[in-house]
């Protein structure tokens, strides 16, 4: 099973509605974190947590809300979708006071129509 | 701010040597990082190397740093299709976080 488990992997839905992407982890890390990623692009940090009491934006937050459950899980909400929030979004964990590595989830496609 | 910049694609013939270049911005960097990213699966770290290392040698994999350039490097010896992937470097931000580039996808023809 995977360490870093994101669902779902595609969804299809329509400009105006509400998307939940969730992702649990298994590796025991403190820290989660939310990225998108876009052709040409990269990977752009839209949320981060380093504690189940701690939210933090990233560059591109907006439009875009987060909710740390449990330190095992992470989830990033789109309240009322738009077509630019199409993209490839990751979920990533990291431990405290290692080299700063980022283990990933296989990527949650999201297409807004 | 922050910014990391690396060239869109490299193509390659196999068994030659590939050279993936990244430029960044942050001069406080503790980490550098490679990740690869093959298709339909997340990124996963290649290597990295500390800021105070000019170089790191894994195999077939060499990094290279600049830091008055602010300039990193990939080299990946004796090129093969599996290496056929998407390269991201990213800098660590005070280890709080990781800034990525824009990925340079590899193409190796046989």
């Amino acid at each position: 099973d995977a360490d870093v488990t994101q669902t779902p992997r595609n969804r299809i839905t329509k400009t105006g509605k509400r998307i939940m992407l969730e992702c649990s982890q298994t590796k025991g890390h403190d820290r989660m974190y939310w990225y998108r990623q876009d052709p040409g692009l990269g990977l752009r940090l839209i949320y981060y947590s380093f504690d189940v009491k701690d939210i933090n934006k990233g560059e591109i937050s907006d439009g875009y809300s987060v909710s740390r459950q449990a330190q095992a899980k992470f989830s990033l909400s789109l309240e009322s979708a738009i077509p630019n929030q199409t993209a490839l979004y990751f979920c990533a964990t990291s431990d405290v006071g290692d080299t700063g590595e980022l283990f990933f989830g296989e990527g949650s496609r999201l297409t807004v129509l | 701010g922050e910014d990391v910049e690396q060239s869109l694609f490299l193509s390659v013939r196999e068994g030659d040597s590939s050279v993936i270049n990244c430029t960044y911005t942050d001069s406080s960097s503790t980490y550098l990082y490679w990740y690869k990213q093959e298709p339909g699966a997340g990124l996963q770290l290649l290597t990295y190397i500390f800021s105070n290392m000019d170089m790191k040698q894994d195999q077939r994999l060499t990094v290279l740093l600049n830091k008055k350039d602010k300039h990193l490097s990939l080299r990946i010896a004796d090129t093969q299709t599996g290496d056929s992937a998407i390269y991201f470097c990213a800098e660590s931000i005070n280890t709080d976080k990781l800034i990525f580039g824009t990925g340079t996808r590899l193409q190796v023809f046989p």
